[in-house]
C-alpha cells in the first residue's frame, strides 16, 4: 500500500521568504501525487497533482512541486511567501484499489504560518 | 459552476444518537468519496461510490458507519448509536470519473458529546 510522510507539522517562514513544504512517498507502482492546500474551517483545495508528465509541476498561487524518483520525494515549493499562504498543506497518493477505484492516501499535514 | 456541498455543516448530537450527513457532488461527477478528518488519525478514505454502487467499503470504521448514494447523485453518510470518537470532519469529494481529480466539499465538523 501507498504512504506518504510529511515532515515537519509546523512550519514557520517569514513574509517574502521561500516555502518548502516537505513530502516523501511510498509506492510499489509509479504514483500519481498530490498537494491540497486547506484553509480555516474549510475542504480541500487542489493545488497541483502530477500524473507522469513533466516532473516539475506548476500549480495555483504560485506553487511548483517538483517529482524526484531517486529520492522518492515530491516537495511543495513557494518562492516568496504571501500572508495569504497561512494554512495547512495535505501531501497525497492516489493509489487503484482491488475494487478499481482511486484512493487517495494524506499525510498528516503541515501548517504552514506567514510571519509578517 | 457549483461545487462540492455538504450540509449540515456543523452538527452537535449526543452520543447513541443517529445522524445524517448529506453531499451534493459537482453535476456530472460519477465517481464520488467520503473522507474523515480527525486528530488522531488525520484524513482517512471511508467509501467509494461509482454511480449508485459502492464497491469499496474498506475504509468504513466499523458496522455503525454506512452510506448510500441515490440516483447517482447526492449521498448521506449515516451513522448509527454515535460514540465520541466519531467526532471528526466529514468531507465528502467527487470526481468526474475514478482516476480524475477529486474535488472536496467543506465538510461537516461533528461533535458527538
Amino acid at each position: 500500500a501507498q504512504s506518504v510522510t510529511q515532515l515537519g507539522s509546523h512550519v514557520s517562514v517569514s513574509e517574502g521568504a521561500l516555502v518548502l513544504l516537505r513530502c516523501n512517498y511510498s509506492s510499489s507502482v509509479p504514483p500519481y501525487l498530490f498537494w491540497y492546500v486547506q484553509y480555516p474551517n474549510q475542504g480541500l483545495q487542489l493545488l497541483l497533482k502530477y500524473t507522469s508528465a513533466a516532473t516539475l509541476v506548476k500549480g495555483i498561487n504560485g506553487f511548483e512541486a517538483e517529482f524526484k524518483k531517486s529520492e522518492t520525494s515530491f516537495h511543495l515549493t513557494k518562492p516568496s511567501a504571501h500572508m495569504s499562504d497561512a494554512a495547512e498543506y495535505f501531501c497525497a497518493v492516489s493509489e487503484t484499489t482491488n475494487f478499481g477505484n482511486e484512493k487517495l492516501t494524506f499525510g498528516t499535514g503541515t501548517r504552514l504560518t506567514i510571519i509578517p | 459552476g457549483a461545487g462540492v456541498s455538504q450540509s449540515p455543516s456543523n452538527k452537535v448530537t449526543e452520543k447513541g444518537k443517529d445522524v445524517e450527513l448529506r453531499c451534493d457532488p459537482i453535476s456530472g461527477h460519477t465517481a464520488l468519496y467520503w473522507y474523515r478528518q480527525s486528530l488522531g488519525q488525520g484524513l482517512e478514505f471511508l467509501i467509494y461510490f461509482q454511480g449508485n454502487s459502492a464497491p469499496d467499503k474498506s475504509g468504513l470504521p466499523s458496522d455503525r458507519f454506512s452510506a448510500e448514494r441515490t440516483g447517482g447523485s447526492v449521498s448521506t453518510l449515516t451513522i448509527q448509536r454515535t460514540q465520541q470518537e466519531d467526532s471528526a470532519v466529514y468531507l465528502c469529494a467527487s470526481s468526474l470519473e475514478t482516476g480524475e481529480t477529486q474535488y472536496f466539499g467543506p465538510g461537516t465538523r461533528l461533535l458527538v458529546l
